[in-house]
């Protein structure tokens, strides 16, 4: 149980262009999921906070418009990386808490965005 | 301040040996969760342990065992016979009923295991 999928796993796309992620919880409802960026060789930065419903939480330093989410569902949420440029490269990983274990966040596997 | 420190940042080890990884944490909150994530190559965190802060008793699932002391803020990892395939980072993360279970990870610590 607790499987979250995340789509696409890779994406390379041009400057300018905008990029969507889809992260999915397979088989519990996610009250809560979170988008976290990592960069090479080091810890995994929370991005946003969203709810089923509601607006997302953004951490501070996180553009709102830049990165736009939507957790339209209980078990799906989106973030769109708007205007894509090359420091946006980066992994970007979804979790997502609920079911049983409300305080446990299981992870997606994960996309690697490579803007050109 | 940095709520959950691993300070150790790699470490190899030879195949079959024991290793340790520490994680201390740092919070004010008497009810509070930590975890132990696994991070391979390919990228995915994989959930190995959550522990509550009223439950201090240690816990061992097949190779790995976990030590949690409060006394001593620590919530140490341990891998019994270390196999090539536990080669990955391992991140402590901290979570906190006063600020809504967010998340606060450690640096990881990227561990090697050398056939």
């Amino acid at each position: 149980g607790a499987v979250v999928s995340q789509h696409p796993s890779w994406v390379i796309c041009k400057s300018g262009t905008s990029v969507k992620i889809e992260c999915r919880s397979l088989d519990f409802q996610a009250t809560t999921m979170f988008w976290y960026r990592q960069f090479p060789k080091q810890s995994l930065m929370l991005m946003a906070t969203s709810n089923e419903g509601s607006k997302a939480t953004y951490e501070q330093g996180v553009e709102k418009d830049k990165f736009l989410i939507n957790h339209a569902s209980l078990t799906l949420s989106t973030l769109t990386v708007t205007s894509a440029h090359p420091e946006d490269s980066s992994f970007y990983i979804c979790s997502a808490r609920g079911g049983t274990s409300t305080e446990t966040q299981y992870f997606g596997p994960g996309t690697r965005l490579l803007v050109l | 301040a940095q709520k959950v420190t691993q300070a150790q940042t790699e470490i190899s080890v030879v195949e079959k040996e024991d290793v340790t990884l520490d994680c201390v944490y740092e919070t004010r909150d008497t009810t509070y969760y930590l975890f132990w994530y696994k991070q391979p190559p390919s990228g995915e965190l994989v959930f190995l342990i959550r522990r509550n802060s009223f439950d201090e008793q240690n816990e061992i699932s097949g190779r790995y065992s976990w030590n949690f002391q409060k006394s001593t803020s620590s919530f140490n990892f341990t891998i019994t016979a270390s196999q090539v395939v536990d080669s990955a980072v391992y991140f402590c993360a901290l979570s906190e009923a006063g600020t809504g279970n967010q998340f606060y990870f450690g640096t990881g610590t990227s561990l090697t295991v050398i056939p």
